[in-house]
Parts: structure tokens; C-alpha cells; sequence
């Protein structure tokens, strides 16, 4: 199973809006609506921000959303707060009945 | 509070095995599924395998097929993974974290596990 493609960096300026790609197949990400987004920072636990593709678990900023459309999944982080910078990756359930992580994103606030 | 507390640090030399825990405190063990995902050093987070609330079942990722085994004990709330035949590249922080079901987000993860396989 590859891993599903993410940009390596995205960058934005506190208040604006950012949207990171996760680009799967339809073995995965296409074929199904089981998309987690997680924010983490090395050597630290990840914290689930987005579940089945639009969900936001409590406790969550209603600043992060989810979408999909395709093969191709998103999260939106719109009112950047320099808290928000960190890693963060897309996964997704697989017709293998495995999971499949994204390379990982690494966001910066300016 | 729900807790997924992991075992230390650990060093290992190439060709060996470690077994790292995963003890679960705060919620029903047995109504929870377990997988652990792992992190090298400049690396994303790659998924390794899960395994389900009874302990019967289990389902890795191929590139650890036949080198890792997760397993689970009822009576310690403990979950472990043992990866065999060690390479430096393995060299990672290993996290386990638990799902309400296979196909559910993981909600709660523990602190994470460094293994350095070194010679």
C-alpha cells in the first residue's frame, strides 16, 4: 500500500485560510469515507482533528474542516493562529483492511 | 481519565527483537481496538497494524509482515508489539492508539516509544 501524497510544506500568514491535499486511490481514500487528519509535533502523541473525511471530534477549533471529493481528501484551516503550526497527516482505511498514512504536511504560520 | 501509558526507551543491536507495552487505564480495554504506528527519525508516520478487542484477530501492514506481532492481555489491559530481526532502520518512536472500531479514527495515543537499534 502507498502512502497517500501530501504536499510537503504549505505556509500562510495568521488570519488567512490553508487547505492541504491528501491524494489516494480508489482502494482507499476514494473508496471510502474513512479520512482522519491528525496535527502532530515530533515526539509527541498526534491529536485527531478531522474524522470520517468532515467530523470534528469535541474540543476541536471549528476553525479545521474536512472534505473530499474523489480520490482526494482536504483540510481547511481557516483563521491561522500561530498555534496551528505543526505536522499534519491524512489517513484513510483501505480495501486491504489496513490503514495508510500521507507523508505528512508541515504547516508554517508566517 | 483515559491513559495509554508505554514502556521506556530501548536500545537494541541489528538482528534482534524488542517488545515494546502499551498498558490502558480509564476505559473498557476489551471494547477497544489497539494499533500502533511508528515514526522515524526526519520521517512521516507510518501505520504497522492493529489488532482487535478480543485478541484474535490482528492485520499488519505488508512491509512488517512476518516481523511483527501484536498481541494483548485482558488481565493487565496491556497491549504489546514485538518487532523481530531489527535493522537500523527501524530506529523510531513507536505509538499505540486506540480505536472504538476497525474502521474508527484513533481517538487516544500513547506517549510514544524510542527504539534505537545500534550496533
Amino acid at each position: 500500500q502507498s502512502a497517500l501524497t501530501q504536499p510537503a510544506s504549505v505556509s500562510g500568514s495568521p488570519g488567512q485560510s490553508i487547505t492541504i491535499s491528501c491524494t489516494g486511490t480508489s482502494s482507499d481514500v476514494g473508496g471510502y469515507n474513512y479520512v482522519s487528519w491528525y496535527q502532530h509535533h515530533p515526539g509527541k502523541a498526534p491529536k485527531l482533528m478531522i474524522y470520517d473525511v468532515t467530523k470534528r471530534p469535541s474540543g476541536v477549533s471549528n476553525r479545521f474542516s474536512g472534505s473530499k471529493s474523489g480520490n482526494t481528501a482536504s483540510l481547511t484551516i481557516s483563521g491561522l493562529q500561530s498555534e496551528d503550526e505543526a505536522d499534519y497527516y491524512c489517513t484513510s482505511y483501505t480495501t486491504t483492511s489496513t490503514w495508510v498514512f500521507g507523508g505528512g504536511t508541515k504547516l508554517t504560520v508566517l | 481519565q483515559i491513559q495509554l501509558v508505554q514502556s521506556g526507551a530501548e536500545v537494541k543491536k541489528p538482528g534482534a527483537s524488542v517488545k515494546v507495552s502499551c498498558k490502558a487505564s480509564g476505559y473498557t480495554f476489551t471494547r477497544y481496538y489497539m494499533q500502533w504506528v511508528r515514526q522515524a527519525p526526519g520521517l512521516g508516520l507510518e501505520w504497522m497494524g492493529i489488532i482487535n478487542p478480543t485478541g484474535d484477530t490482528t492485520n499488519y501492514a505488508q512491509q512488517f509482515q512476518g516481523r511483527v506481532t501484536m498481541t494483548r492481555d485482558t488481565s493487565t489491559s496491556t497491549v504489546y508489539m514485538e518487532l523481530s530481526s531489527l535493522r537500523s532502520d527501524d530506529t523510531a518512536f513507536y505509538y499505540c492508539a486506540r480505536l472504538s472500531g476497525a474502521y474508527s479514527p484513533a481517538d487516544y495515543w500513547g506517549q510514544g516509544t524510542l527504539v534505537t537499534v545500534s550496533s
